[in-house]
């Protein structure tokens, strides 16, 4: 089974711009997670999507906004961007297991903002 | 507040070594405690632990769930260079809602 694929893996950005980073979950997956590694931050969520609806949201502006279509695909935007969005995000798609969620990582989108 | 806290922070042994990695958590909701490992990319899944299964094992690494003193450890049997990675804790809530921990940076030298 292919798994969690995210488009582009690098980036290169100038500041006031916009960008949209796009997520395949894995087969039958239909949650979706977003989040931002920085070396300094850790690993910060931004947003869940669960059958096109966003069910959780984390503490970001909201220049972050992200959607989810009906083959489960999601995407996510962020708009005027800020030196400080540099980071790698992260899409994760979950299965629902044992009244739980099983969360796997995609390769992450590397952006730069220069 | 949700917190879930990994100690410890850094850990440096040589190969051969038996490492445990702790995670303490503190979360309303709770559901399931993952464990993760990072190298120089993204998390890849280890382990997931629930109410119905508190103990997982793969080869030399183990984990166990004690929900009643709401913590979690990682055992890695018999370290090799190929185990330094930095190992990331998430409590999963309601609704697919993750908190992470800060993650145990592990180095296992030769």
């Amino acid at each position: 089974k292919a798994g969690v694929t995210q488009t582009p893996r690098y980036l290169i950005k100038t500041r006031g711009q916009q960008v949209t980073l796009s997520c395949s979950p894995i087969s039958g997956h239909r949650s979706v997670s977003w989040y931002q590694q920085t070396p300094g931050q850790g690993l910060q969520f931004l947003f869940e999507y669960f059958s096109e609806t966003q069910r959780n949201k984390g503490n970001f502006p909201g220049r972050f906004s992200g959607r989810q279509f009906s083959n489960s695909r999601s995407e996510m935007n962020v708009s005027t961007l800020e030196l400080g969005d540099s980071a790698l995000y992260l899409c994760a798609s979950s299965i629902s297991r044992d009244w739980a969620w099983e969360q796997y990582f995609g390769p992450g989108t590397r952006l730069t903002v220069t | 507040e949700d917190k879930v806290v990994q100690s410890p922070l850094s850990l440096v042994v040589h190969e051969g070594d038996t490492v445990t990695l702790n995670c303490s958590y503190e979360v309303t909701n709770f559901r399931s405690l993952l464990w993760y490992k990072q190298e120089k990319k993204a998390p890849t899944f280890l382990f997931m632990l629930t109410s119905s299964g508190i103990e997982k094992k793969s080869g030399r690494l183990s984990s166990i769930l004690d929900k009643k003193e709401l913590f979690s450890i990682l055992n890695i049997t018999a370290t090799q260079t190929g185990d330094s990675a930095v190992y990331l804790c998430a409590v999963g809530c309601n609704n697919n809602d993750m908190r992470f921990g800060a993650g145990t940076r592990l180095t296992v030298k030769p």
